[in-house]
């Protein structure tokens, strides 16, 4: 089965664009998405299908894909954004997702 | 509104058999277009997908689980089931039931809160 690398720590200052990686082979062939979580709870979808935000996502949260590599960029980041984030795609063996990123808003 | 319930016992003993389910209400697990998974993480740890059940009852398995997963469906009490078997301590983690987004099956819309199960003897 494939990978997928993402940084174990990401910071951003309160208010200033913060960028979290995804990198691996399946998404030559399958769009990443990216899931936000936060401490005991539940994690949450916030990109679908490469760049498409769900019901409810603030419009801070975007995704973007070259070759093999998924971002997630939030743009004005906030306080509530402190979180840990996975992506995740498609693979030969059915799902896999990222180690996770800790964002951490400073 | 869309709700999922995980439930089953917290505590297997090693080499048994891990058993949960997964209530959902707001929404027909058999008459959708969705399909509905099993994730989990361990403490501290990612998170890993386990399977799926699709609305027409079909099953798709991660490969390296396959021999050990089975994910069922109950119509009657729209819920959905997950067995693990030959468990281990490393099978300890909180279990998640999950709803696929329409346009993206791995895209994982809705989520249950999670239930820790612990293998130890």
């Amino acid at each position: 089965s494939s990978e997928l690398t993402q940084d174990p720590a990401v910071s951003v200052a309160l208010g200033q664009t913060g960028r979290i990686t995804c990198q691996g082979d399946s998404l030559r062939s399958y769009s990443a998405s990216w899931f936000q979580q936060k401490p005991g709870q539940a994690p949450k979808l916030v990109i679908y299908d490469k760049d498409n935000r769900p019901s409810g996502i603030p419009d801070r949260f975007s995704g973007s894909s070259s070759g093999s590599t998924a971002s997630l960029t939030i743009t004005g980041a906030q306080a509530e954004d402190e979180a840990d984030y996975y992506c995740n795609s498609r693979d030969s063996s059915g799902v896999v997702f990222g180690g996770g990123t800790k964002l951490t808003v400073l | 509104q869309l709700h999922l319930q995980e439930s089953g016992s917290g505590l297997v003993k090693p080499s048994q058999t891990l058993s949960l389910t997964c209530g959902v209400s707001g929404e027909s697990i058999s008459r959708g277009v969705h399909t509905w998974s099993w994730i989990r993480q361990p403490p501290g740890k990612g998170l890993e997908w386990l399977g799926y059940i699709h609305h027409s009852g079909g099953t798709y398995y991660k490969t390296s689980l396959k021999s050990r997963v089975t994910i069922s469906g109950d119509r009657s009490k729209n819920e959905f089931s997950l067995k693990l078997t030959s468990v281990t301590a490393a099978d300890t983690a909180v279990y998640f039931c999950a709803r696929g987004h329409i346009s993206s099956w791995y895209s994982f819309e809705y989520w249950g809160r999670g239930t820790l199960v612990t293998v130890s003897a």
